[in-house]
């Protein structure tokens, strides 16, 4: 059964760091591209980052860029996300998602069940 | 940016009928080299991740029920429920992966 399970998240303050982890069974996810989303309780979701297979691919929203840094550990079958400078506005449930199709964007067909990341002084 | 938005904000159907929900983005996800749109739907009940439904506009993901169909192509796009069950009271969401990922603001479905 593929499972994703993240962990990391919790209450830090404006200008603070967090490192999500997203641990992955199930599957290999060296062959997948991974994504993080993240979602405001009541909004739609929200495309954060996605690394490739091999960790050698990364690219970022806008919103996030220059301060978040996926990256992914194929033999732990783990994928990360280091948060630094952290902002209100970053406050949101965060998700890993695999993408499917073997493209760079696609759709996510698995689906962790989220971190809770609040920025809060 | 592409942008998506969906229509309606919310959608009250009685059991058994069928529920429309419409996505359109800012600009065409059809990308020409191979044909396919590049959109997806997905179902998100409280508390729960999105769930995949629809992926390439219409392509059900194995294990939804046929009642969910997607239809669509360029910039408009439709999720059907054919007879809406119980357990389909949900948020739905389009998604675009045709560049910058983004999805819709979610239509939440209730039952009449």
């Amino acid at each position: 059964e593929v499972q994703l399970v993240e962990s990391g998240g919790g209450l830090v303050q404006p200008g603070g760091s967090l490192r999500l982890s997203c641990a992955a069974s199930g599957f290999t996810i060296s062959t997948y591209w991974m994504h993080w989303v993240r979602q405001v309780p009541g909004e739609g979701p929200v495309w954060v980052s996605r690394i490739n297979s091999d960790g050698s691919s990364t690219k970022y929203a806008d919103s996030v860029k220059g301060r978040f840094t996926i990256s992914r550990d194929n033999a732990k079958n783990t994928l990360y996300l280091q948060m630094n400078s952290l902002r209100a506005e970053d406050t949101a449930v965060y998700y890993c998602a695999r993408g499917q199709g073997g493209y760079s964007d696609s759709w996510y067909d698995y689906w962790g069940q989220g971190s809770r990341v609040t920025v809060s002084s | 940016d592409i942008v998506m938005t969906q229509s309606p904000d919310s959608l009250a159907v009685s059991l058994g009928e069928r529920a429309t929900i419409s996505c359109k983005s800012s600009q065409s996800v059809l990308y020409s080299s191979n044909n396919k749109d590049y959109l997806a739907w997905y179902q998100q009940k409280p508390g729960q991740p999105p769930k995949l439904l629809i992926y390439w506009a219409s392509t059900r993901e194995s294990g939804v029920p046929d009642r969910f169909s997607g239809s669509g192509s360029g910039t408009d796009f439709t999720l059907t429920i054919s007879s809406l069950q119980a357990e389909d009271v949900a948020v739905y969401y389009c998604h675009q992966y045709y560049n910058n990922p983004a999805f819709g603001q979610g239509t939440r479905l209730e039952i009449k």
